[in-house]
């Protein structure tokens, strides 16, 4: 069964240093999600995107954030300088249609922790 | 804002016991989805419901939404060990391109 898969699995870091978090989603999905997890908390939605560009973004998705799609199977996520609030646990979806009409598929994430 | 409440916040239930977890919003639901997650892991997939009164079933987990799709239940029917984890309510976020958003999630433990 297709599934969407993350790496690395765990990522430590500094504080201020830049990490990528990357995803490959499920083949066929053209929707692409990204959602945060501080520990204890809700699963928190930071950004969507769809055709190359960002559909939607939440207020955490700052400056400090991007996504990129550099080819055609691999979706990531980049945080510019890391502070330590940013440790959470990260997770990456993909769905076949959009929001609303499309379930989304979570790969099982990417713990960083930023020391 | 919108949000999703859960409740209960955990639940202990000896193995073979039946259960709910309830899932309310204060606004009508477009898409309410069910989804597990193991402790420290991914978010697994249950279920989706988009009509009033729908209600849908896999192995022993039946999900409904009530008529007026601000509620939904999630039923577990004889637990077993591997029905532990988080259960999370996720709903489309209205009026948006591609938000979702999650309830606060219900932590299940079942004794065996």
């Amino acid at each position: 069964e297709p599934e969407v898969t993350q790496t690395p699995s765990h990522q430590v870091t500094q504080m201020g240093q830049e990490v990528i978090l990357r995803c490959v989603p499920i083949s066929n999905h053209l929707y692409f999600y990204w959602y945060r997890q501080i520990l204890g908390q809700k699963v928190e939605f930071l950004v969507s995107f769809y055709n190359n560009e960002i559909s939607e973004k939440s207020e955490i998705f700052d400056d400090q954030f991007s996504v990129e799609r550099p080819d055609g199977s691999n979706f990531t996520l980049k945080i510019r300088s890391t502070k330590l609030e940013d440790s959470a646990m990260y997770f990456c979806a993909s769905s076949e249609l959009a929001s609303g009409g499309g379930t989304q598929y979570f790969g099982p994430g990417t713990r960083l922790l930023v020391l | 804002s919108q949000e999703l409440e859960q409740s209960p916040q955990s639940l202990i239930v000896q193995e073979g016991k039946n259960l709910t977890i309830n899932c309310t919003s204060s606004k009508t639901l477009y898409g309410l989805y069910w989804y597990k997650q193991k402790y420290g892991e991914g978010l697994i997939f249950l279920m989706m419901l988009q009509k009033g009164g729908e209600e849908k079933s896999h192995e022993k987990i039946t999900a409904k939404l009530d008529e007026k799709k601000q509620q939904s239940s999630l039923h577990i029917t004889a637990s077993q060990p591997s029905h532990a984890g988080i259960y999370l309510c996720g709903a489309d976020r209205p009026n948006t391109g591609n938000q979702f958003y999650f309830g606060t999630g219900t932590s299940l433990t079942v004794i065996p």
